[in-house]
């Protein structure tokens, strides 16, 4: 089955450029969406953003002007690069596969437009501190 | 902010039915499919639920979700020790043009 590996360094620097991989192994990257998400310590999931095979992008606005995911389909890997990290950056980060697609729904007697984003494989997590 | 709202924690004995709850807008689960995810501790988020109530290969079927306007519930039925995680509802937001997570509820099996 398909498994999801982090990898990086658990620590940097204030001011630097957090950089993480995520290997995709068992399965094919193609034709997924491919998030990272992050969880502060004792606290809730944040999603971080997400690439398509084809490259494209979207990113949570909370952290757009800082963070870059891109991916490399011959290594089966994606990347997350979150510059001018704080302390506040300091979380265990997770990459997950995603699936994207949307309906409709008739709701009394008009139809409704509806999305849905799921992340069905997860990996284990690496914790990255950033502290001096 | 946090955009769905879930109560911190619940609880329940051993066999018992639990309900968590997921509160949120008419630009979040009003409108788009509601996703459940369980953390156990010290591991990484498992997907429970998704789409509509579907449920991963794996999971049983004591767990069930469900959606009624602007919010969602988690049912457990049978509890079991277990079930002792963090659970996080999630779902696509159309003004942020994302995926949003819940703020997440503890669930303590007494």
């Amino acid at each position: 089955q398909v498994q999801l590996q982090e990898s990086g360094p658990g620590l940097v620097k204030p001011s630097e450029t957090l950089a993480l991989s995520c290997t995709v192994s068992g399965g094919s990257i193609s034709s997924y969406y491919w998030s990272w998400i992050r969880q502060s310590p004792g606290k809730g999931l944040e999603w971080i953003g997400y690439i398509y095979t084809s490259g494209s992008t979207n990113y949570n606005p909370s952290l757009q002007s800082r963070v870059t995911i891109s991916v490399d389909t011959s290594k089966n890997q994606f990347s997350l690069k979150l510059s001018s990290v704080t302390a506040a950056d300091t979380a265990v980060y997770y990459c997950a596969r995603g699936e994207r697609g949307g309906g409709t729904n008739m709701v009394r007697g008009v139809i409704i437009n509806y999305s849905y984003y799921y992340m069905d494989v997860w990996g284990k997590g690496t914790t990255v501190t950033v502290s001096s | 902010q946090t955009l769905l709202i879930q109560p911190p924690s619940a609880s329940g004995t051993p066999g018992q039915r639990v309900t968590i709850s997921c509160s949120g807008s008419s630009s979040n689960i009003g409108r788009n499919t509601v996703n459940w995810y369980q953390q156990l501790p010290g591991t990484a988020p498992k997907l429970l639920i998704y789409s509509k109530n579907q449920r991963p290969s794996g999971v049983p079927d004591r767990f069930s979700g469900s959606k009624s306007g602007t919010s969602a519930s988690l049912d457990i039925s049978g509890l079991q020790s277990e079930d002792e995680a963090d659970y996080y509802c999630a779902g696509w937001d159309d003004s942020l043009n994302g995926p949003v997570f819940g703020g997440g509820t503890k669930l303590t099996v007494l």
